[in-house]
């Protein structure tokens, strides 16, 4: 089965920089979603990209989407300590006739420092 | 903006008890879905369910585990017989997905539960 996943698997960064995350994945998708996750609580969706698109922004975050590598990135420019989460890649096959159950990446564990 | 509710935030149990985890989905979504996270471990794919009955499950979900929209609101994953390896976050999320047009899925905010 497919399976996303991240890295680095943590990442310690001063506050005001930029945060890269890389997902890879091993089968074709329908779309790739991006997910936040604080210390023990919910998933908050950040992103969707579909496999026709390149890239996308959301705010101070960027996503790219390379399908020939089966890889995408999260870019989060000028992070904040409020930035400090897991993030989490969710692919979906969404074959025809379904949604597309997501597969999750184990995370990268974002820590911002003030 | 509407969002995924959950009930209870936090659940303890005997082993051997059943379960029945409450959710109550974003009111026009047509697709939902129960994840599940050991601590330390990756979400999990559980169930999905459309029009009233399952889409898909995965191998996790066996006979032990059910689910239900027992009114035009809730949505219920319930655990027959609880096991200690059921300890985990379970998330209910539900989608707006049509055909073609791939949709988030919003997540609610988890059921921590704790099986003794």
């Amino acid at each position: 089965s497919q399976q996303g996943e991240e890295d680095p698997q943590a990442l310690s960064i001063q506050e005001g920089e930029n945060a890269t995350m890389n997902c890879s994945y091993k089968t074709s998708i329908n779309n790739l979603q991006w997910y936040r996750q604080n210390s023990g609580r919910g998933l908050v969706h950040l992103i969707l990209i579909r496999s026709n698109e390149r890239e996308k922004h959301s705010g101070r975050l960027r996503v790219t989407l390379d399908t020939s590598k089966k890889s995408s990135s999260l870019l989060i420019t000028a992070s904040r300590a409020a930035d400090t989460a897991s993030y989490f890649c969710a692919t979906a096959e969404g074959y025809r006739g379904s949604q597309g159950n997501l597969i999750f990446g184990k995370g990268t564990k974002l820590s911002v420092k003030p | 903006e509407p969002e995924v509710t959950q009930t209870p935030s936090h659940q303890v149990t005997q082993m051997g008890q059943e379960v029945i985890l409450r959710c109550v989905p974003i009111s026009n979504h047509l697709y939902f879905y129960w994840y599940r996270q050991i601590l330390g471990q990756k979400v999990e794919f559980l169930v999905s369910f459309y029009n009233n009955e399952i889409s898909e499950k995965s191998e996790i979900f066996d006979d032990q585990f059910s689910v239900e929209r027992p009114d035009g609101s809730n949505f219920t994953l319930k655990i027959r017989s609880t096991k200690l390896e059921d300890s985990a976050m379970y998330f209910c999320a539900s989608s707006d997905w049509r055909e073609g047009n791939p949709d988030t899925q919003y997540f609610g905010p988890g059921t921590r539960l704790t099986v003794l």
